[in-house]
């Protein structure tokens, strides 16, 4: 089994609202990943978490908090975005942080800020 | 610092037609190569990788052979359907806690 979930599906949010985004995996994989995704462009890496700690974060602004409760969950916290936010942000985990190992995504978020 | 270009899309084809689509590479060091595919509305699949030169990754009747020395990783398949149409990207990671970095995309549609 490959999957990793993520919930909700879609999202809709005022730009003064505070909502989560879940990922979850079963695969025993000890990294996960949060990318964002614009139209027609590939996917931009935004976090990365390794043994439950935060292994890199690409200059993410500080209204994106991740989280990693624990092993098999990843969650992205947000407050106060702004429409440019609006994007498919996806999750992905691998079984480690090395080259070689595959990550594999979810189906995504997708978000829209009003 | 690493890139990947692939051929720009969108490529259009009919049925049962022979698809290539271009993908090369720059890279400091000897990274894993790797063909995702994303199908309209969702999150991207793995479609096959190559972590060694000479490496043909295979699925689906998709393949692609990682050439060290043309630093290229091209996709083919001998008959597509219909069921194929999506967005292609070619990807590359380098050894160690290394970001993945993504070629554009290439958007393939099939026609019957």
């Amino acid at each position: 089994d490959t999957e990793v979930t993520q919930t909700p599906k879609h999202l809709v949010m005022g730009m003064t609202n505070k909502k989560s985004l879940k990922c979850e995996q079963h695969m025993g994989h000890r990294a996960m990943y949060w990318y964002k995704q614009k139209a027609k462009k590939p996917p931009e890496l935004m976090f990365v978490y390794s043994y439950e700690k935060l292994s890199i974060n690409e200059s993410v602004p500080s209204r994106f908090s991740p989280e990693c409760p624990n092993s098999s969950l990843l969650n992205l916290h947000l407050h106060a975005l702004q429409p440019e936010d609006s994007a498919l942000y996806l999750c992905a985990s691998s079984l480690g942080l090395a080259g070689t190992d595959t990550q594999y995504f979810g189906p995504g978020t997708r978000l829209t800020v009003l | 610092g690493d890139s990947v270009t692939q051929m720009e899309g969108p490529v259009t084809l009919s049925e049962e037609a022979f698809l290539t689509i271009n993908c090369t590479y720059t890279a400091t060091g000897y990274p894993s190569l790797f063909w995702y595919v994303q199908y309209p509305g969702e999150g991207l699949q793995l479609l096959l990788k190559a972590t060694k030169a000479d490496d043909k990754g295979s699925n689906k009747g998709f393949e692609a052979t990682y050439r060290k020395e043309t630093t290229s990783f091209h996709l083919e398949k001998g008959s597509v359907q219909v069921s194929d149409s999506a967005v292609y990207f070619c990807a590359l990671r380098e050894l160690g806690n290394t970001p993945l970095v993504f070629g554009k995309g290439t958007r393939l549609s099939v026609i019957a």
